[in-house]
């Protein structure tokens, strides 16, 4: 069964450093999304992506996040100046459509720290 | 606003008990609900998703989950449970803004299964 990939599975990074967290979602899938989940606490969206834009993103994606797709199959979130609170998991993942039909599909998510 | 409900962080169980475990929404309209199951240093498995239709919906790995609109509930069920159904189980639903969806999850309940 086609899966979301996400690399790398732990990135530790100093603060204030950039970082970039990578996913390849499922082939065929249009929507793409990113998720993060602090440790204990509860998986919260980030960001939506179709056609080359965001579609929608939540009050913590500020101006420190940016998303992009560039090429036809990675699919990137960047954190240009890490805090220490952007230490959690972050989940990628994608969908065929919104129908209905088309539940999203996870990646196994990248453990971020921040030091 | 849409929130996602479940009451119980921890839950133990022996092997071969039955298991229920409860989540509760607020959502303006029908929703679209799903169950996760996060097993350690693994992603988001969809276990079962409901979107109309028959209340009672069947998922993988023998889990069920019944919607109650009157009790705006979804409980998830198992008849029979296995050592290795030990894991995080998230309540989601599914928000549709802008014609895109994005989920809200529950808190999660850690599922621990004794011999």
């Amino acid at each position: 069964e086609p899966e979301v990939t996400q690399t790398p599975s732990h990135q530790v990074t100093q603060m204030g450093q950039e970082v970039i967290l990578r996913c390849v979602p499922i082939s065929n899938h249009l929507y793409f999304y990113w998720y993060r989940q602090i440790l204990g606490q509860k998986v919260e969206f980030l960001v939506s992506f179709y056609n080359n834009e965001i579609s929608e993103k939540s009050e913590i994606f500020d101006d420190q996040f940016s998303v992009e797709r560039p090429d036809g199959s990675n699919f990137t979130l960047k954190i240009r100046s890490t805090k220490l609170e952007d230490s959690a998991m972050y989940f990628c993942a994608s969908s065929p459509g919104t129908a209905s039909n088309q539940p999203q599909h996870f990646g196994d998510g990248t453990r971020l720290s921040i030091l | 606003a849409q929130s996602v409900t479940q009451p119980d962080i921890h839950i133990t169980v022996s092997e071969g008990a039955s298991l229920e475990l409860r989540c509760n929404y607020s959502y303006g309209a029908t929703p679209y609900l799903f169950w996760y199951v996060q097993s350690p240093g693994q992603g988001l498995q969809l276990l079962l998703k409901y979107f109309s239709g028959d209340t009672l919906v069947q998922g993988i790995k023998g889990f069920e989950a019944e919607f109650k609109r009157s009790q705006s509930s979804f409980n998830l069920r198992k008849p029979s449970v296995h050592w290795s159904d030990a894991a995080e189980y998230f309540c989601a639903v599914g928000s549709r803004s802008g014609g895109y969806n994005k989920l809200i999850f529950g808190a999660g309940t850690r599922l621990a299964v004794h011999p």
